[in-house]
């Protein structure tokens, strides 16, 4: 079985510039999320998707925005790209949401900004 | 929201000896404690979970501890081997609607030859 899939796995844009990160779950998982992980740091979370349906977002700016497709899979965009924007960016499936049910991650998206 | 404090950020052992990796949380709802494992240019990878109907788990020289009375959770590797080395991530979800986890910030686990 396939686990998480996104593409592409690295890319290189300059600031000012926009992103689109794609995200396919595991077979049978409804529910998609997205994380930045920067050097050094644990993930931190951007959004998370139910059927279609935003269920959280956290502390980013609307400059970032994602939607989830009516196969679940998912695409996370990023608007004139910072500087600091330079991260993984990890993609995340569950069967569905809530507290107790296991994440898998995608292998990342490594985007360096210049 | 939840907040995950992970302690030593740091560790290095002697390959065979045991690592303990601690972490606290605040959200006394949290009911689902995962560690993932990341090695140097890869994803992180879950190697255990603990739930909170349970003061224990194992899973070969894996283990996880949890007291949700100080409410804080560890985990526990034994017999460590250079694989080992990686950082190790704890995480609990958090309060909003999508309970999505908040993780710690890592422990660089060195295990030496």
């Amino acid at each position: 079985d396939a686990g998480v899939t996104q593409s592409p796995t690295h890319l290189i844009k300059t600031r000012g510039q926009h992103v689109t990160l794609r995200c396919s779950p595991i077979s049978g998982h409804k529910s998609v999320s997205w994380y930045q992980q920067v050097l050094g740091q644990g993930p931190q979370f951007i959004f998370q998707y139910y059927e279609k349906e935003e269920r959280g977002r956290g502390n980013f700016p609307d400059r970032f925005s994602a939607r989830q497709f009516p196969n679940y899979s998912s695409e996370l965009n990023v608007n004139a790209l910072l500087l600091g924007d330079s991260a993984l960016y990890l993609c995340a499936s569950s069967l569905v949401p809530g507290s107790g049910n296991t994440i898998y991650f995608g292998e990342g998206s490594w985007l360096t900004v210049v | 929201g939840e907040n995950v404090e992970q302690h030593p950020s740091t560790l290095s052992v002697q390959e065979g000896d045991s690592a303990v990796i601690k972490c606290t949380y605040s959200d006394s709802a949290s009911n689902y404690f995962p560690w993932y494992k990341q090695e140097l240019g890869k994803r992180p990878q879950l190697i255990i979970d603990i739930r909170s109907n349970v003061g224990e788990k194992k899973d070969q020289r894996i283990a996880v501890t949890l007291n949700k009375t100080a409410k804080h959770f560890s985990l526990h590797i034994t017999e460590t081997q250079p694989e080992d080395s990686a950082v190790y991530f704890c995480a609990a979800p958090s309060s909003g609607s999508a309970r999505q986890l908040t993780f710690g910030s890592g422990t660089q686990l060195t295990v030496l030859p």
